[in-house]
């Protein structure tokens, strides 16, 4: 596609539930990210795809959040039991070189609420 | 740990003016740093992306200098315009790292 696109736009959720958002990224592009980002703050990390593979998950903040990309392009990032405290805007950015060599490219986000 | 600050948090300035935004770095041993616009409610669009080894990197009304061993960069915007109101983040990559460090982004107003 043209751009990173990320579905849903919004997703109000209850605490306890689990929450799948989705990442497509822009056509041929081999590394992903996913932010976290919290009202006022700069996005924060939580993993990278090089292909299909996590090379670095070490932003997970806990064992509730995991994140595949089985094909090597569209990715699903997963909380299981939410909390309040997951509530933020989920973003997503592609790149098509490897890591810390490229330009991201970010999705507009999936604002996540849990109540 | 790299730690990204910017400064001001929040800026207003006449329509016209020209303004700097700066941001500073704590670990100097980075590949590269990049500047993003933020809209309310919207994703990041990436403004400008500058390698370690430059000095600085231009588009159109936008320069952004680097200087990597004083770990400060700085986003100066000429002739500024409503439409350019937006939050603006800084963000590096830090060598060895597969993460991109943000600032926590100045927040410009300009006023017509």
């Amino acid at each position: 596609g043209a751009g990173v696109s990320q579905t849903p736009s919004n997703k109000v959720t209850e605490k306890g539930k689990y929450v799948e958002l989705r990442c497509d990224p822009i056509s041929g592009h081999t590394a992903l990210y996913w932010y976290r980002q919290s009202l006022g703050q700069g996005p924060e990390f939580l993993i990278y795809f090089q292909g299909t593979g996590a090379a670095d998950d070490s932003g997970l903040p806990n064992d509730r959040f995991f994140a595949v990309r089985p094909e090597g392009s569209v990715s699903t990032l997963k909380i299981q039991r939410t909390e309040r405290g997951d509530s933020a805007v989920y973003l997503c950015a592609s790149s098509s070189t490897g890591a810390n060599t490229g330009e991201l490219f970010f999705g507009e986000g999936s604002r996540l609420t849990v109540l | 740990k790299q730690e990204v600050t910017q400064i001001p948090a929040a800026l207003s300035v006449p329509e016209g003016e020209n303004l700097v935004l700066n941001c500073s770095f704590t670990d100097s041993a980075i590949y590269n740093l990049q500047w993003f616009r933020q809209d309310p409610g919207k994703g990041l669009t990436s403004l400008l992306l500058i390698q370690s080894s430059q000095r600085e990197q231009t588009s159109g009304r936008l320069n952004a200098s680097l200087d990597k061993s004083s770990g400060r960069s700085t986003l100066y915007i000429a002739a500024s315009q409503p439409g350019d109101s937006a939050t603006y983040l800084c963000a590096v990559w830090g060598a060895g790292s597969y993460q991109l460090t943000f600032g926590k982004g100045t927040k410009l107003s300009v006023i017509p």
